[in-house]
C-alpha cells in the first residue's frame, strides 16, 4: 500500500542553520506531495506542495523537490528561525488522484534554538 | 474566509460511552474527510465524503464508528461505544474537488477535536 517515511525527531538545530527534513515514499501510481506543518496549538496548515515529478514547491523559505526516481520530498530552508519551531509532516495523495485522502508520515519536530 | 470549524475542542468520557464530532467544512467544499492522530503519529484517513456520499470509508471500524454527511454541507463523526485505543486528535479536513478526474486540490484542516477516553 502507500506509505510514507520521514526521518525521526526531535531535530534540533541553532537559528540561522540548514534545515534538511528527508521523506520517502511509496512509488505506486502517480501521486501529488505536500509538506504539512502544525506550529504550537494550532492545527495542521499546508506549507507546500508539488503535483508532479521534477516540480519544486516552495513557501516561506522552505523547498521540496519532487524526486521520482528516488521516491523523495525531503524538506530544506537555508537559514531557520526560531519562530520554524513546529512539527513537520510529509504526506502523499493515493494513486488515484488528488482528490484521495492523504497519508502522512509520523511527523518530525522541528526545534530551533537561538 | 472562514476555515474548517470542529466542535468541541475537548472531549474526556469513560469507556463503553459514546461521543459525537461536528465538523463545518469551508463553504463550498465538496469533498470532506475525518482523520485520528494518535498522540506521535501522523494523521491517519478514516472517512471520506464527496458532497453526501462516501468515496472511501475502507479504514473506519465500522463495529464502532460511524459518520454521516447530511445535505453535503456539515458532517458528524460518532463513536460508540468507546474505547481506551480511541484516545487521538480528530481531525476535519476539506477540499474544493468535486469530481470528474485527477485534482491536486489542497485540502484544510480545522483545529481538531482532542478525546481521551478513561
Amino acid at each position: 500500500g502507500n506509505s510514507v517515511t520521514q526521518m525521526e525527531g526531535p531535530v534540533t538545530l541553532s537559528e540561522e542553520a540548514f534545515l534538511t527534513i528527508n521523506c520517502t515514499y511509496t512509488a505506486t501510481g502517480y501521486p501529488s506531495l505536500f509538506w504539512y506543518v502544525q506550529y504550537p496549538g494550532e492545527g495542521l496548515q499546508l506549507l507546500l506542495k508539488a503535483t508532479k515529478a521534477d516540480d519544486k514547491g516552495s513557501n516561506k523559505g522552505f523547498e521540496a523537490t519532487y524526486r521520482k526516481e528516488t521516491t523523495s520530498f525531503h524538506l530544506e530552508k537555508g537559514s531557520v528561525q526560531v519562530s520554524d519551531s513546529a512539527v513537520y509532516f510529509c504526506a502523499r495523495t493515493g494513486s488515484g488522484g488528488g482528490a484521495d485522502g492523504l497519508t502522512f508520515g509520523k511527523g518530525t519536530h522541528l526545534i530551533i534554538q537561538p | 474566509e472562514a476555515g474548517v470549524a470542529q466542535s468541541p475542542r475537548y472531549k474526556i468520557i469513560e469507556k463503553r460511552q459514546s461521543v459525537a464530532f461536528w465538523c463545518n467544512p469551508i463553504s463550498g467544499h465538496a469533498t470532506l474527510y475525518w482523520y485520528q492522530q494518535i498522540l506521535g503519529q501522523g494523521p491517519k484517513l478514516l472517512i471520506q465524503f464527496q458532497n453526501n456520499g462516501v468515496v472511501d470509508d475502507s479504514q473506519l471500524p465500522k463495529d464502532r464508528f460511524s459518520a454521516e454527511r447530511l445535505k453535503g454541507v456539515d458532517s458528524t463523526l460518532k463513536i460508540q461505544p468507546a474505547k481506551l485505543e480511541d484516545s487521538a486528535v480528530y481531525l476535519c479536513a476539506s477540499s474544493l474537488y468535486s469530481g470528474g478526474g485527477l485534482s491536486t486540490d489542497t485540502q484544510y484542516f480545522g483545529p481538531g477535536t482532542r478525546l481521551t477516553v478513561l
